[in-house]
């Protein structure tokens, strides 16, 4: 597609209940970040694909927190027991390449997902 | 590990004045590179400059400027001429040109253009 898509933009869900956000990188980006935006935070790192394994899925906060991708292409994080802290802007981002030698291609960013634990 | 510090939470100025958004980094690496994003209250992270570790020059996008002092491992944003659509989160962020790297983000600096 023309850019990152995510989906659904916003979501509201009741404390421990599963949740699962969608991420569709621009095509043939081989690269993707999942971030976390708290409300006047700065992003937060979740996990990182290069294609479809993860080489650094180091900021994922819990065992609740898990991600895939397949294809080399759609990716989804799920959130199982979602609980209020859970709440806050998910962002995804892709880019051409995600190894050191291509340091300047930078991330597009989707619009992100906003959830709201309540 | 790298680490991006923004000093700045909020910064204030006039329309068509300049303005400096601070950033400071921490790394051990020699290969890097610096990022702006501007995130406008839509929420979209917008790509607005990068500096490589290695070049010489500052990087220029138009209105905006990095001033890049590997020194003292500062990359400060200098927007001219500021517009009151530059209104905006303004993220400094850090990627190591070193195996499978990741972009770190500082916690932003909130800029507001009065008329």
């Amino acid at each position: 597609g023309a850019g990152v898509s995510q989906s659904p933009s916003n979501k509201v869900t009741e404390k421990g209940k599963d949740v699962e956000l969608r991420c569709d990188p621009i095509s043939g980006h081989t690269a993707l970040y999942w971030y976390r935006q708290s409300l006047g935070q700065g992003l937060e790192f979740l996990i990182y694909f290069q294609g479809n394994s993860a080489p650094d899925k180091s900021g994922l906060p819990s065992d609740r927190f898990s991600a895939e991708r397949t294809g080399g292409s759609v990716s989804t994080l799920t959130i199982q027991r979602t609980q209020q802290e859970d709440s806050a802007v998910y962002l995804c981002a892709s880019s051409a390449v995600g190894t050191g030698a291509s340091i300047f291609y930078g991330y597009t960013f989707g619009s992100g997902t906003r959830l709201t634990v309540v | 590990a790298q680490k991006i510090t923004q000093t700045q939470p909020g910064m204030f100025v006039q329309e068509k004045e300049a303005v400096t958004l601070d950033c400071t980094y921490d790394t051990s690496d020699q290969s890097y590179g610096l990022f702006w994003y501007k995130q406008p209250s839509s929420g979209e992270m917008i790509f607005l400059i990068y500096q490589g570790s290695y070049d010489e020059q500052n990087a220029t996008e138009g209105r905006y400027s990095l001033n890049f002092q590997k020194a003292r491992k500062s990359a400060n944003l200098v927007i001219s001429a500021s517009q009151l659509g530059d209104s905006a989160m303004y993220f400094c962020a850090m990627r190591m040109n070193s195996g499978y790297s990741t972009l770190t983000f500082g916690k932003g600096t909130m800029l507001l253009v009065s008329p």
